[in-house]
């Protein structure tokens, strides 16, 4: 398996427009996770799946952040209008229930809003 | 809401001695700790991990300490080596399976 993918690796857009996010996470795991990274508070939970459906939501940030996973094989984080704080790392991550190691993470997509 | 803290954000040690990373954490409901370790440029990776019902895991030169009483749980790395400069998170989750991470400690080990 290539692991959790993730794209693009580094997106620079400026304020205003639309910015989207893709993951693909490891087949057969059945959670999926979406993180922000920040010099600040380091990991943030944006929002988690279960079997596709979102479970908890209550760490995006506010309603410019939309996530969706139309299937076991793909989700979108979606952030419109973008801005500069939204400037970050976006890490994607993937479990299956009973795993000892937990998540496994994408390598992430930087994102500069200017 | 921090429910999982890591107080330094940077720790420096020279090759051959122990490194300690704290990690201590609010939710009484954790019942599973993790820690990872992250390159520049690459994902969160699994490095070491803690049931509740456990005070100590060691894997190699990698040792994890649980005290559920202080709700604190620390890595010791012994003996320390340049290649374990990296930034750590400590991570925690409950029955739910919703995991929380630190703010990271970026380790130096100096040769």
């Amino acid at each position: 398996d290539a692991g959790v993918i993730q794209s693009p690796r580094h997106e620079v857009t400026e304020m205003g427009q639309e910015v989207t996010l893709r993951c693909k996470p490891i087949s057969g795991h059945d959670y999926l996770f979406w993180y922000r990274q920040t010099m600040m508070r380091g990991l943030e939970l944006l929002i988690y799946f279960n079997n596709n459906v979102p479970i908890d939501d209550s760490g995006m940030p506010e309603d410019r952040f939309s996530a969706k996973m139309p299937n076991a094989s793909f989700s979108t984080l979606k952030i419109q209008p973008s801005e500069p704080r939204d400037s970050a790392v976006y890490f994607c991550a993937s479990s299956s229930p009973g795993t000892d190691y937990g998540y496994t993470f994408g390598s992430g997509t930087r994102l500069t809003v200017v | 809401d921090q429910q999982v803290k890591q107080n330094s954000p940077s720790l420096s040690v020279q090759e051959g001695r122990i490194s300690i990373l704290n990690c201590d954490y609010t939710n009484s409901m954790f019942d599973y700790f993790l820690w990872y370790k992250k390159y520049p440029a690459e994902g969160p990776t699994f490095l070491i991990s803690i049931s509740s019902i456990k005070d100590k895991n060691e894997d190699g030169r990698f040792t994890v300490f649980l005290n559920k009483s202080a709700k604190h749980l620390s890595l010791h790395i012994v003996p320390s080596q340049p290649g374990d400069s990296a930034v750590y998170f400590c991570a925690a989750s409950a029955l739910n399976n919703d995991m929380r991470f630190g703010a990271g400690t970026r380790l130096t080990v100096k040769p």
